[in-house]
């Protein structure tokens, strides 16, 4: 079993505040590195695919980062807003089939 | 639009019950997962297939089998259900060229 971990596992943010949290992963035989947002109630829907060492991708006012060769990526969000309070997985693939999710970051954004 | 779509969103059952939850996607995708969610415990593969009639354990298989007669619909079976598989299952699919997953809206499922 591959071990994923994402910290923390839950905050809270006052509206406006940038936050930022992590993946960590296994540095090999890496192939793809994903994040979701969880809302309830709803699909988990992807926010970014990442493939390559020190990809950053941004979509509004969330970017992520990537680093394969130590493990780890980085989803930023700039001023957030009530609206971007959901779970947050990451996910990650190796050259298989399978994705293994890590457990979540739960965020909160308080108006 | 891609499709994956679960048969139901909140099921009530049995103990002991055999349960099928049912998924299906539109996009011709060759790999299916399912996946259940508890709380602390994040979204955990119970089995993949990556073709019609494949079928691969994942990581929490027991008390799980699966059905893949289409390419289409991968189904998801409960021999006989118990009150600890009371969970959120997800089912997810993707092609073997693209590396972006789509998923279903979940089944609610509770063993009484």
């Amino acid at each position: 079993i591959l071990n994923v971990e994402q910290s923390p596992q839950s905050l809270h943010v006052q509206e406006g505040d940038s936050t930022n949290f992590t993946c960590s992963f296994p540095s090999s035989n890496f192939y793809a590195l994903h994040w979701y947002r969880w809302e309830t109630a709803k699909s988990p829907e992807a926010l970014f695919v990442m493939t390559l060492n020190g990809d950053e991708k941004k979509k509004g006012r969330i970017s992520a980062t990537l680093n394969t060769k130590e493990g780890y990526s980085y989803l930023y969000i700039k001023g957030s807003q009530p609206e971007d309070s959901a779970t947050y997985l990451c996910a990650f693939r190796a050259g298989s089939y399978q994705l293994t999710f890590g457990k979540g970051t739960k965020l909160s954004v308080i108006p | 639009d891609v499709k994956v779509t679960q048969s139901s969103r909140y099921l009530v059952k049995r103990t002991g019950e055999k349960v099928f939850l049912e998924c299906v996607q539109d996009m011709d995708h060759e790999n299916m997962f399912w996946y259940r969610q508890d709380p602390g415990l994040g979204l955990r593969l119970i089995y993949f297939s990556y073709d019609v009639k494949m079928k691969e354990k994942g990581d929490i298989p027991e008390g799980y089998s699966v059905s893949r007669e289409k390419k289409e619909r991968f189904s998801l079976i409960l021999e006989s259900a118990s009150t600890n598989q009371t969970s959120m299952y997800l089912c997810a699919s993707h092609g073997t060229a693209t590396v972006e997953a789509f998923f279903g809206q979940g089944t609610r499922l509770t063993v009484v």
